[in-house]
């Protein structure tokens, strides 16, 4: 069991370029979610998965942001047309079933940095 | 709507004891999360209550009153290494689905 993995860990790009993220979440796990979490602000939910379906979406995800499980394995989270304030560190979590499922287990996150 | 408050900094002195509180008004609840997040990394699961009381785990305990809607973390021994964020997060509905809520956190400062 390796974790949460995502990548790229660091992201800069110019405004108005577009983006993608990758979530691997430990492997038993059906349940993934994004987050986002900007300096000195706790984690603020985008969006979850159960499996291959994306049960609930944020108000913060605007239209420029889409994410996918294709396979309810790995996860993606695009964001189109970057704007400035896009930059934040974005958080992939996976939750179990069983006895662990209370405990959501986050990734390291993956920086974006829109100039 | 949905607010959960704790105190954006604290200053301790190792060895010492210190107590992180947390108070929530949100529309529904299903357990209260505390998460450690050292700079640049990931948060990390430190305690759960979804029932009053306190939960007890090694150096580190929680405790819960859902008719005061507050928590607090207490911290003792306090190690260097214990300089972090500390989030108190809560789940508003079912555990099925329920997403975590996040407060701001706060930043503990732990000083020789």
């Amino acid at each position: 069991d390796t974790g949460v993995s995502q990548d790229p860990r660091h992201k800069i790009t110019k405004r108005g370029q577009n983006v993608t993220f990758r979530c691997d979440p430990i492997s038993e796990h059906n349940r993934l979610y994004w987050y986002r979490q900007t300096l000195g602000q706790g984690p603020e939910f985008l969006t979850y998965f159960q499996n291959e379906a994306q049960l609930e979406k944020s108000r913060l995800l605007s239209d420029r942001f889409s994410a996918e499980r294709p396979k309810g394995s790995f996860s993606t989270l695009e964001i189109q047309r970057t704007e400035q304030g896009d930059s934040a560190m974005y958080l992939c979590a996976s939750r179990g079933r069983g006895s662990g499922a209370n405990v959501l287990t986050f990734g390291a996150g993956s920086r974006l940095t829109v100039l | 709507g949905q607010n959960i408050d704790q105190p954006t900094e604290m200053t301790a002195t190792e060895g010492a004891i210190v107590q992180i509180n947390c108070t929530y008004q949100t529309s529904g609840f299903n357990g209260l999360f505390w998460y450690q997040q050292h700079a640049g990394e990931a948060p990390t699961f430190l305690s759960y209550n979804v029932l009053d009381g306190l939960e007890e785990k090694g150096r580190f305990s929680s405790f819960l009153s859902r008719s005061k809607g507050y928590s607090y973390l207490l911290l003792k021994e306090l190690q260097m290494k214990d300089s972090a964020s500390y989030l108190c997060a809560v789940r508003e509905t079912a555990a099925e689905q329920g997403n975590l809520i996040f407060g701001k956190g706060t930043k503990l400062s732990v000083k020789p």
